[in-house]
């Protein structure tokens, strides 16, 4: 069993729809990241959480530490959201490594 | 402050050539990552550098993959020998010294390795 699962793993949506992506992971963790790639490109570090909610933007992240669950949300999605969005706990304090899900792609449809 | 750079974005390598591949940090950072994607495939954890020794190579291929991030100067990711499944996007992240409870990583954009 990985020990990072997302879901879905695909996902195509119409434009301005409300869009969660879901993370789940088996490990102690001390902090979160979810990261945006663009089709052949860079990654982009959307947000690192430890605790509770982050907000920028149309992007929205919480995280359940006892859960162990964290999600990602887009408010009023737009074609150029479109990419694939993975999600990557970092081990325990003094393990600085990231593992990584598999991604979520997702598809916005003007 | 310029993100974390890394060079070449594209390099072609023929079997048995050796690949070098550089990452400058961040201003201030002193932690290194490096990540490989392989097509088709999710990222995975290679090694883990502070100036000038390696924390943790347990991602590392045992043969023919080295890593250093001396003193002065960029961290190098050097494959010897490259054959074809070393094909792939490789990232390299970076992050400030340690003393908070958990550092954000910025990643770079990627190196992506062809070999024919």
């Amino acid at each position: 069993k990985n020990e990072v699962e997302q879901s879905p793993q695909n996902l195509t949506a119409q434009e301005g729809e409300f869009i969660t992506i879901n993370c789940s992971y088996s490990v102690g963790i001390s902090a979160l990241h979810w990261l945006q790639q663009h089709p052949g490109g860079g990654i982009v570090s959307l947000f690192m959480l430890s605790s509770g909610k982050k907000k920028h933007g149309r992007l929205i992240a919480t995280i359940n530490i006892q859960e162990k669950h964290s999600s990602l949300h887009i408010t009023a999605s737009h074609p150029r959201d479109s990419a694939v969005y993975i999600c990557a706990p970092r081990k325990d304090f003094g393990n600085e490594k990231l593992t990584f899900g598999t991604g979520t792609r997702l598809t916005i449809i003007p | 402050n310029a993100g974390v750079m890394q060079n070449p974005r594209h390099l072609v390598r023929r079997r048995g050539q050796e690949a070098r591949l550089r990452c400058s940090p961040m201003k201030g950072h002193s932690h290194v990552y490096w990540y490989r994607q392989l097509p088709e495939e999710g990222l995975k954890f290679m090694v883990y550098l502070q100036k000038e020794n390696i924390i943790d190579e347990s991602g590392m291929p045992k043969e023919r993959f080295s890593a250093e991030f001396p003193k002065e100067g960029p961290s190098i990711l050097r494959i010897q020998q490259v054959v074809r499944g070393d094909s792939a996007a490789y990232f390299c992240a970076s992050s400030p010294p340690s003393g908070r409870a958990a550092n954000e990583q910025f990643f770079g954009p990627g190196t992506r390795l062809t070999v024919l």
